[in-house]
């Protein structure tokens, strides 16, 4: 099975800040890593999908890099709406994975 | 606008059981590479992803619960329904329908969600 680990599990962070969360494949898994954000109480929404593609909709402030085993989330310029808890997901193989999240917290 | 809604019983009593149905608007399950996915989240957990549809009546599955999972599609009915049998108070959880899309799995936009709880 393909383990995804996900860093840091919590951030602090103001207004303005750039912020970037890391995603770790235990295996290659090309460009097949997408990243969602979830506030309580809403659906989970669909942010980037293929390592770097921005889902419609989704603001330019949010990007995301790499390929095979590491990938990243950047935030530009964080705003308010964005604190919540992000995930990444891998649609390589077998179980789809998602993980446990970093929780973006307002410092 | 695309819309997902996920139906179902809010209780089960163990070793029942379960079917949910996605109903959704603004895209047809017969387009090419688009699917309709179920993941839940068990209270306090991460996100599992459960079972996949796809336009060409691709059915995939989570293999740690395949053997308990049967997701079928209704094109016409702009419908999909994922049963899960023998189920246990561990499978309590919110559970969601999500369009996906091919080849790279993943999903959006989602359903609000529906809490399932399982207790006798």
């Amino acid at each position: 099975d393909i383990q995804l680990t996900q860093s840091p599990s919590s951030l602090s962070a103001s207004v303005g800040d750039r912020v970037t969360i890391t995603c770790r494949a235990s295996q290659s898994i090309s460009s097949y890593l997408n990243w969602y954000q979830h506030i309580p109480g809403k659906a989970p929404k669909l942010l980037i999908y293929g390592a770097s593609t921005l889902q419609s909709g989704v603001p330019s402030r949010f990007s995301g890099s790499g390929s095979g085993t590491d990938f990243t989330l950047t935030i530009s310029r964080l705003q308010p709406e964005d604190f919540a808890t992000y995930y990444c997901q891998q649609g390589y193989s077998g179980a789809y994975t998602f993980v446990q999240g970093t929780k973006l917290e307002i410092k | 606008q695309i819309t997902l809604k996920e139906s179902g019983p809010t209780l089960v009593k163990p070793t029942q059981t379960l079917t949910l149905t996605c109903t959704f608007s603004g895209f047809s399950l017969s387009t090419t590479a688009v699917g309709v996915g179920w993941i839940r989240q068990p209270p306090g957990k991460a996100l599992e992803w459960l079972a996949l549809v796809y336009w060409d009546d691709d059915q995939r599955y989570n293999p740690s619960l395949k053997s308990r999972l049967t997701i079928t599609k209704d094109t016409s009915k702009n419908q999909v329904v994922l049963t899960m049998t023998n189920m246990d108070s561990v499978d309590t959880a919110t559970y969601y329908c999500a369009r996906s899309t091919y080849p790279y799995n993943c999903f959006g936009p989602w359903g609000q969600g529906t809490l399932v709880t399982v207790s006798s």
